[in-house]
């Protein structure tokens, strides 16, 4: 379904670039959620937001920079990309942060660095 | 933190065998427990989800059990089919503090249905 929306699906860029992945929600979610998936690793969590302006650190946020102005974008930016960073980043929503709120997922950006 | 672990990573079955992928988990408070297919190339969807107050839960030919005491949950699919084939995922939902809750995966099993 069309409700969480990523850009762009596909990148690739230089290390030492700065590259800004987007992400949109129509649901009005209070919750959203930066993942990368790499093989082996499953999905990590980077960031997340509670509402906007309130953004908090998951399992891996080094190198990543969060912001949240609105409640329906919640954009990721690498400040200085490495090759480290080649994955599949995938972004979440739920509805609330309760602990029983499933978390529904955007395609993905497959985001490759040379 | 929470560590989720998930067996086995990978699983082959013959059309219209039984599936069963398991996953344990290490903190106690854990109360909510989704299970994710992927497709090849597509996004994570939720397929089942059971919450600590229930030891079992079906839809059609999916089920999930939970036992709390052990830590541990099973995902079962019956009479198998090849649109079945994909990646599996297990998450547990953890407290990350003022108020709100985070889910950690397991690595995922890798399932093939064979015709």
């Amino acid at each position: 379904d069309a409700g969480i929306t990523q850009s762009p699906r596909y990148k690739i860029t230089e290390t030492g670039r700065q590259v800004t992945l987007m992400c949109h929600q129509t649901w009005s979610h209070s919750y959203m959620f930066w993942y990368r998936q790499d093989l082996g690793h499953g999905l990590r969590l980077i960031y997340y937001s509670a509402a906007a302006d309130i953004t908090d650190k998951g399992e891996v946020p080094d190198g990543y920079v969060v912001s949240r102005s609105k409640t329906e974008n919640f954009p990721l930016t690498l400040e200085s990309a490495t090759r480290s960073q080649t994955s599949v980043y995938f972004c979440a929503s739920s509805e609330s942060g309760f602990r029983d709120q499933p978390q529904h997922f955007g395609d993905g950006t497959r985001l490759s660095i040379l | 933190g929470e560590n989720v672990e998930q067996h086995p990573s990978t699983l082959s079955v013959q059309e219209g065998d039984s599936a069963v992928i398991k996953c344990t988990y290490s903190d106690s408070a854990s109360n909510y427990f989704p299970w994710y297919k992927q497709e090849l190339g597509k996004r994570p969807q939720l397929i089942i989800d059971i919450r600590s107050n229930v030891g079992e839960k079906k839809d059609q030919r999916i089920a999930v059990t939970l036992n709390k005491t052990a830590k541990h949950f099973s995902l079962h699919i019956t009479e198998t089919q090849p649109e079945d084939s994909a990646v599996y995922f297990c998450a547990a939902s953890i407290y990350s503090g003022a108020g709100s809750y985070q889910l950690t995966f397991g690595k995922g099993t890798k399932l093939s249905v064979i015709p």
